[in-house]
């Protein structure tokens, strides 16, 4: 089974440049998680969708970052403009359902932004 | 919100002795503590976990003991090898709640001697 697969692995941009990023969860996986792991520090959630509903967006910096998950399976950040501080790396996850609870999230490699 | 604190944020070890990780956890709705292991530049990986229904799992060399009252939890490496070498993290949520999204310790770097 493939695992969580994200695209591209690397990016470099300049700042106030737009950027996106990809994410295809583990096939069946109906919950969709988007965190940024800043150097040196653990992964902060960002947003949560279950299916095509974002569920829970409240750390999603919105005057600048958007997502979308419109058939319920892939989905897309995107940073527009980038700013010096979104340099870090974007991990998408992904967990099943399973009766009343949620199973193990698993991450995909990663997306590592630099902003010059 | 929830708030994981961890530590150390740096544990060296010679080869074949014991590891243990401290994690605090705030908000007592938590209910499902995975850790993960994360390489350099590699994804975390899902090492154990456990839920509040239980006070400690093992699986191999890897254990994980969790204290509700205290609310705190720890991970127990026996044995360790070179391969151990990475960075660690705790975690928490709550499983089947509403925001459930994982709130991550801040990390061990754990370092095997040999």
């Amino acid at each position: 089974e493939a695992g969580v697969v994200q695209s591209p692995r690397y990016k470099i941009i300049e700042k106030k440049q737009p950027v996106a990023f990809w994410c295809n969860p583990i096939s069946g996986h109906n919950t969709l998680y988007w965190y940024r792991q800043n150097l040196g520090q653990g992964p902060e959630l960002l947003i949560r969708y279950e299916n095509e509903e974002a569920v829970d967006d409240s750390q999603l910096p919105k005057d600048r970052f958007s997502a979308e998950r419109l058939k319920g399976v892939d989905s897309t950040l995107k940073i527009q403009p980038a700013e010096l501080g979104d340099s870090a790396v974007y991990l998408c996850a992904s967990s099943a359902r399973r009766t009343a609870f949620r199973e193990t999230q698993y991450f995909g490699p990663g997306t590592r932004l630099l902003v010059l | 919100g929830e708030n994981v604190e961890q530590h150390p944020s740096t544990l060296s070890v010679q080869e074949g002795d014991s590891a243990v990780i401290k994690c605090t956890y705030s908000d007592s709705a938590s209910n499902y503590f995975p850790w993960y292991k994360q390489e350099l530049g590699k994804r975390p990986q899902l090492i154990i976990d456990i839920r509040s229904n239980v006070g400690e799992k093992k699986d191999q060399r890897i254990a994980v003991t969790l204290n509700k009252t205290a609310k705190h939890f720890s991970l127990h490496i026996t044995e360790t090898q070179p391969e151990d070498s990475a960075v660690y993290f705790c975690a928490a949520s709550t499983l089947g709640g509403g925001a459930d999204g994982l709130t991550f310790g801040k990390g061990t770097h754990l370092i095997i001697q040999p």
